[in-house]
């Protein structure tokens, strides 16, 4: 089966404060997205990466940055943390022309 | 500007009733119209999909009902029943590499 890691599943900060959600995926997919779900408006795609140290905005990039240094390794930083920036974040991955994606369980952030 | 647009935002239905949820898009390019169902606490997983030359698509209790001429298309729970409760989203994807996703729709099913 394949297995989407997100590193933790609740995270609590205070405003301004860096951010770093990590996400692992074990099956050598090339593509990994970060999705915001908030209720009411769904899932809006922040990055995605399509490739390791290849990185695309999605939807709402702003005060959002990703890094992928690894395959399996595709990390949602926030620079800046902001109230509005409270959510959760989910990870994604699929292989290359392949239709469906792979979600982890999500992390809920709580920005203070 | 919402690529795929889904509605009711929620339904309640009665044990062994019919689920019906709607989706519409845009975009003519999409090729794949899958929906993913999401537990609490967990992330959404896929539920059942369809490509846009077949009309419909049944596995077991659930079937996808597409209307191309209208751009839209549907999932239909039959018998409903409690363990169905969760939040269903439609999506469209553009040659397996963007995906868009409706707002979704929380689904109870009363006993």
């Amino acid at each position: 089966d394949v297995k989407v890691t997100q590193s933790s599943r609740y995270l609590v900060k205070r405003t301004g404060e860096k951010v770093f959600l990590e996400c692992v995926q074990d099956m050598d997919h090339e593509n990994m997205f970060w999705y915001r779900q908030d209720p009411g408006l769904g899932l809006r795609l922040i990055y995605f990466s399509y490739d390791v140290k290849m990185k695309e905005k999605g939807d709402i990039p702003e005060g959002y940055s990703v890094s992928r240094e690894k395959k399996e390794r595709f990390s949602l930083i926030l620079e800046s943390a902001s109230t509005n920036q409270t959510s959760m974040y989910l990870c994604a991955s699929s292989l290359p022309g392949v239709n469906i994606q792979y979600f982890g369980a999500g992390t809920r952030l709580s920005v203070l | 500007q919402q690529q795929v647009k889904q509605s009711p935002q929620s339904l309640i239905v009665q044990k062994g009733g019919i689920s019906i949820i709607n989706c519409a898009y845009e975009n003519t390019a999409f090729d794949y119209f899958p929906w993913y169902q999401q537990f609490p606490g967990k992330g959404p997983a896929l539920l059942i999909a369809i490509r846009p030359d077949v009309s419909e698509k049944k596995e077991g209790r659930f079937t996808i009902s597409f209307n191309k001429s209208a751009k839209q298309f549907s999932l239909h729970i039959m018998d409903s029943q409690p363990g169905d409760s969760a939040t269903y989203f439609c999506a469209a994807s553009l040659s397996g590499n963007q995906f868009y996703f409706g707002t979704g729709t929380s689904l109870t099913v009363i006993p």
